[in-house]
């Protein structure tokens, strides 16, 4: 099973440029969530969906949107960059009431705006 | 609000010891606590969970503890190798219904020497 895939793994935008990432899971997980994770600061929650068609806002969802329209796929959209955007982005996982499994990640996206 | 913390400066061990990292929390009641490992440019891991009724947890070489009284974890890692060192991440947990959601730590740097 590949787990966890994000695409595109680096991208350089312009300020004011929108840009979507996708996760992609085929573990028939009911939860995904998008990180943000940033030196001394650690993994912050942007938003998380517990199902399809469902999604949250985590701690730090300003600038940010999703959509979840297929329970295998979770979008993060970013409609005006901003360099204080700048970071690696993760998408995570997990199945419903199943903690003792933790999170599956996928690899990250590293997101440079200038 | 909640905050949890772990050492951000990087420890350095001999091969063969025994590493020990620390988390420490506030304003926080976790029903769970869970410990993962990150290596550079990759997501993070999951290894370990442990809840809030458990003192310890073993799997092969890492043993973690759980004193919700001094809201406190600690992760050991028992004739550590080179191959361990890694950055360490613990992340605080409970169970609602929107998901079995985590809030982590800045993680700590594990550099083992041979």
């Amino acid at each position: 099973n590949a787990g966890v895939t994000q695409t595109p793994k680096f991208r350089v935008l312009k300020t004011g440029q929108s840009m979507t990432l996708l996760c992609a899971q085929d573990m028939n997980h009911e939860y995904m969530y998008w990180y943000r994770q940033d030196p001394g600061m650690g993994l912050r929650l942007i938003h998380y969906s517990v199902g399809e068609g469902t999604t949250a806002k985590g701690e730090v969802p300003d600038g940010y949107n999703v959509s979840r329209l297929k329970k295998q796929n979770f979008l993060l959209g970013l409609e005006s960059a901003a360099p204080s955007q700048t970071s690696v982005y993760f998408c995570a996982s997990s199945d419903r009431g199943r903690a003792n499994y933790g999170y599956t990640f996928g690899s990250g996206t590293r997101l440079t705006v200038v | 609000s909640q905050k949890i913390e772990q050492n951000s400066e990087a420890l350095n061990i001999q091969e063969g010891k025994t590493a020990t990292l620390t988390c420490n929390y506030t304003n926080y009641s976790p029903a769970y606590l869970q410990w993962y490992r990150q290596d550079p440019g990759r997501g993070p891991v999951f290894l370990l969970l442990i809840r809030e009724n458990e003192k310890e947890k073993r799997k092969e070489r890492l043993k973690v503890t759980f004193d919700t009284t001094l809201k406190q974890s600690l992760f050991h890692i028992t004739a550590s190798q080179p191959a361990d060192s890694a950055t360490y991440l613990c992340a605080l947990g409970r169970f609602n219904n929107a998901g079995n959601m985590l809030t982590f730590g800045g993680g700590t740097r594990l550099m083992v020497k041979p």
